[in-house]
């Protein structure tokens, strides 16, 4: 079985201080991890995929991922927030088997303030 | 959401009726995928398809139908005996349905049951 969480429903910051979103994993084999963001009544569009090499991945708009085979998580980040980075956040993961199924999390609505 | 496209991007349906939704992608991808958004419960696959003529069911399967005979269509039928039908439908497409593939999404129906 397979799983993400996204402890935090809502993160809120101001404009130019760094923003962080979490996401933990459960799964029983190597993961592969996958950011997703989401505008009002838009499709999701893919931000960054963690496949295998080094923990830091980096993405699209300026965002960045840490893998941490430790504590399970794949936090999405970035250093100086934009208004404009206000959205619905989804982070995905899928493994190594036959199963080609990708589990969501429930979502983190990030609101950036001016 | 470039090169998927789904319609309509609003739908009305009225209790009993079926309806289909469409999904189109100029990616030459050979899987899509259909996914129910809840408001809290982040996305849950309904079907998806790896190869023309051949589809499976996702975790959410009932009440609805698909069918893939070209490979770049795979419409969404919602029937009559889906019990909560309102939501909004995304629709994905991928290269393969390879653990490190990246699905890409559509810019999504809502379909609201009168």
């Amino acid at each position: 079985a397979q799983s993400v969480a996204q402890p935090e429903d809502q993160v809120n910051v101001a404009e130019g201080n760094p923003l962080t979103v979490k996401c933990t994993y459960s799964v029983s084999g190597n993961p592969y991890l996958f950011w997703y963001v989401q505008y009002p009544n838009r499709g999701l569009q893919f931000l960054l995929k963690y496949i295998t090499g080094d923990n830091l991945v980096k993405g699209s708009y300026g965002f960045e991922a840490e893998f941490n085979k430790s504590q399970t998580s794949f936090h999405l980040k970035k250093p100086s927030a934009l208004v404009s980075d206000s959205a619905l956040y989804f982070c995905a993961v899928r493994v190594l088997s036959n199963d080609y199924k990708l589990s969501f999390g429930a979502g983190t609505t990030v609101t950036v303030r001016a | 959401d470039g090169g998927i496209t789904q319609s309509p991007k609003y739908l009305f349906r009225k209790e009993g009726q079926n309806v289909t939704l469409s999904c189109e992608q100029n990616l030459n991808h050979d899987a899509m995928y259909w996914y129910r958004q809840d408001p809290g419960q982040g996305l849950r696959l309904i079907y998806y398809s790896q190869i023309v003529n051949d589809f499976q069911k996702g975790d959410i399967a009932e009440g609805y139908s698909v069918s893939r005979e070209k490979k770049e269509s795979f419409p969404l039928t919602v029937t009559s005996a889906q019990k909560n039908p309102t939501a909004f439908y995304l629709c994905a497409s991928s290269s393969r349905t390879g653990k490190t593939d990246t699905q890409y999404f559509g810019p999504g129906t809502r379909l609201t049951v009168l």
